[in-house]
């Protein structure tokens, strides 16, 4: 299957900071997502990229899929605390019999402190 | 109205007992699926079943069966339970189409069924 390394693995910031975050793929895909799951939720999505290059913002968030179309990035501006949780990105290829999979990456467990 | 419900959110059962998961969702959507994340969170697919069709069957134990009703729902029943079922089981759904290419494949999680095994 599609291998997707999602790092950092975790991130310990102050409020009012901003943070990075990115997937890496060893295959390309067709869609780019990234989600949120909050402590006993399931994922909720963030942002959703179609194309290569494309640069979306939802709020504090913004996110790229990559040029190659094997990477993406997520950044949170001025992190507040509801912020916390873990951060997926997922990877889709939207075709044939891999129609509707995701792949996710392992999350990114983020923690801000007041 | 809750857009993909699962049912229960908390299971605790014993070594060799079946048990099954219900999920039902109201987006009007043709694709459901079931995820597990283990303990370390990873979230890997089991099945989706599109138009009550089986379309992805991931390598999981036979004692694992989906079954979907209709479109609005994918039950999961789990035979002779294993203390390594114990895991966080989330339903999905989403709109894939006829043509894939043209649907916009967001899939909408359920708030998860946490299984123990004991």
């Amino acid at each position: 299957g599609q291998q997707l390394n999602q790092s950092p693995q975790s991130m310990f910031i102050q409020e009012g900071e901003d943070v990075s975050m990115n997937c890496t793929s060893s295959s390309i895909f067709n869609t780019w997502l990234w989600y949120k799951q909050d402590p006993g939720e399931g994922p909720v999505l963030l942002i959703a990229l179609y194309k290569a290059g494309e640069l979306t913002s939802n709020g504090r968030l913004t996110a790229q899929f990559g040029i190659t179309r094997k990477d993406s990035f997520l950044n949170i501006s001025a992190s507040i605390p509801s912020d916390v949780g873990i951060y997926f990105c997922a990877g889709q290829l939207n075709r044939g019999s891999t129609l509707g999979r995701l792949y996710f990456g392992r999350g990114t467990q983020l923690t801000v402190w007041p | 109205d809750t857009a993909v419900s699962q049912t229960p959110k908390y299971l605790v059962t014993q070594m060799g007992n079946d048990k099954s998961i219900k999920c039902e969702q109201n987006l009007g959507h043709d694709t459901m699926y079931w995820y597990k994340q283990d303990s370390k969170k990873f979230l890997k697919i089991m099945f989706s079943y599109n138009n009550k069709e089986l379309i992805i069957n991931e390598t999981v134990p036979n004692r694992f069966s989906p079954k979907s009703p209709d479109k609005a729902h994918l039950n999961l029943h789990i035979n002779s339970l294993e203390l390594g079922d114990s895991a966080v089981y989330f339903c999905a759904s989403s709109q894939e189409g006829r043509n894939s290419l043209s649907a916009k494949n967001i899939q909408y999680f359920g708030a998860g069924t946490r299984l123990s095994v004991l």
